[in-house]
């Protein structure tokens, strides 16, 4: 079956200008999570959703937003970009609709870089 | 807030040998602790995993232990083979909900 598709792979914004990324869950699987990953801070947990409610939420800022379709499909929205916002954004599906040791299924990420 | 931390940020053995990652933990709510392996340009990969009320799970070269009252969990490759040559995260998930926390990561170089 088709793995969890991010996209674009790759984008280049400007800064102060706003991003919206994109996620396809593997068909039938109601979480998605998404990830921010930079050197040396690892993957930081932004936000959760499953059935299209946002369940969970890191420590980031409001520019920082999210959504989920009723297809699964979800979507992560930053908007005023800072520098610091450059980083592999991860999405994960899951299948379950609680924790435990049912490993996620990652996408391969969108790198996104601010200038 | 780092509830999962892992801090040896890389981690150099010789082929054959074993590896030893290390992890630990803030959070005694944390009920499944998991390890995933990440290439570049690609995302993580589940690797094992270890329920909160054991101490030990194994498969095949992967080993992964658990000591909750040191709040420190590691993962053994035995023997290490080049192919692992990664990124290891950490992390940790509670039972009811999939709000999974990772660690930095260590980068592991397998040397042939």
């Amino acid at each position: 079956k088709a793995g969890v598709t991010q996209t674009p792979r790759y984008l280049i914004k400007t800064r102060g200008q706003q991003v919206t990324l994109s996620c396809s869950p593997i068909s039938g699987h109601r979480s998605v999570s998404w990830y921010q990953q930079t050197p040396g801070q690892g993957l930081q947990f932004l936000f959760e959703y499953f059935s299209e409610t946002q369940r969970n939420k890191g420590n980031f800022p409001g520019r920082f937003s999210g959504r989920q379709f009723s297809n699964s499909r979800s979507e992560m929205n930053v908007s005023t970009l800072e520098l610091g916002d450059s980083a592999l954004y991860l999405c994960a599906s899951s299948s379950t609709g609680g924790g435990g040791g049912y490993g996620y299924t990652f996408g391969s990420g969108t790198r996104l870089t601010v200038v | 807030d780092q509830q999962v931390k892992q801090n040896s940020p890389s981690l150099s053995v010789q082929e054959g040998r074993i590896s030893i990652l290390n992890c630990d933990y803030t959070n005694s709510m944390f009920d499944y602790f998991l390890w995933y392996k990440k290439y570049p340009a690609e995302g993580p990969t589940f690797l094992i995993s270890i329920s909160s009320i054991k101490d030990k799970n194994e498969d095949g070269r992967f080993t992964v232990f658990l000591n909750k009252s040191a709040k420190h969990l590691s993962l053994h490759i035995v023997p290490s083979q080049p192919g692992d040559s990664a990124v290891y995260f950490c992390a940790a998930s509670p039972l009811n909900n999939n709000d999974m926390r990772f660690g930095a990561g260590t980068r592991l170089t397998v040397k042939p």
